[in-house]
């Protein structure tokens, strides 16, 4: 069955540190990956996607995420965090079918 | 543009009482999902549809649960009767046809308490 770890539950961080959340992920097979955020009291909103193409994609606010095939990878990041982005992130994976299997998410607590 | 529109946005209600929430997704988008988000299990899929048609409903709790799409543009996912574990965040999303790996857009969520 396909799984979605992300590895880290609680990262905390000083305004202007550098941030990178592991995710990995078990399926054999073509996968689309996606990273969302969730703000305090909000939805779940599209930080980034990666379909095909350069492995590098770049989203939203800063953040970019390498998909590394080899290591069923997908790990997001930012240079340097804001207050702003404690949030709780959460990395997806989309397989053969349109569902989306979510990892248990990593809650973000940035320190100004 | 409109999102995916979701009431109540909470619900406060006794054991045992009928509860239903209700999804509007968006407009030209055929395929529907409910998840539910709680501290312990994260964000579970409850149920997805396709063109109105329910297509996977595994992540259905019991028979307590259950999802309806009347129409492209509607959706209601009722518990009767609820029960003080059911309490959580339940989510409804929207996206496009599969083909290109179409992301799904989540509504707002309906906070559901049962006391």
């Amino acid at each position: 069955a396909q799984s979605v770890s992300q590895h880290n539950h609680h990262v905390i961080l000083s305004e202007a540190a550098s941030l990178e959340l592991g995710c990995n992920y078990s399926y054999g097979g073509t996968v689309n990956l996606f990273w969302y955020v969730q703000y305090p009291g909000q939805h779940l909103q599209l930080l980034l996607k990666y379909f095909s193409g350069d492995p590098l994609v770049k989203g939203i606010k800063g953040f970019e995420a390498e998909f590394i095939k080899s290591k069923f990878s997908f790990n997001l990041r930012k240079p340097s965090v804001q207050w702003s982005d404690t949030a709780e992130y959460f990395c997806a994976v989309q397989t053969g079918a349109n569902n989306l299997f979510f990892g248990t998410g990593t809650r973000l607590t940035v320190i100004p | 543009d409109a999102g995916v529109i979701q009431s109540p946005r909470h619900e406060v209600t006794e054991m045992g009482q009928e509860v239903t929430l209700r999804c509007k997704p968006i407009s030209g988008h055929d395929y529907l999902f409910w998840y539910r988000q709680t501290m312990m299990r994260g964000l579970e899929l409850l149920i997805y549809f396709n063109n109105n048609v329910p297509i996977d409903d595994s992540g259905m709790p019991e028979d307590r649960f259950s999802a309806k799409m009347p129409n492209a543009s509607f959706s209601t996912l009722k518990i009767q009767p609820s029960e003080p574990r059911d309490s959580a965040v339940y989510f409804c999303a929207s996206s496009l046809r599969r083909a290109g790996g179409q992301p799904q857009h989540f509504g707002d969520g309906t906070r559901l308490s049962i006391l």
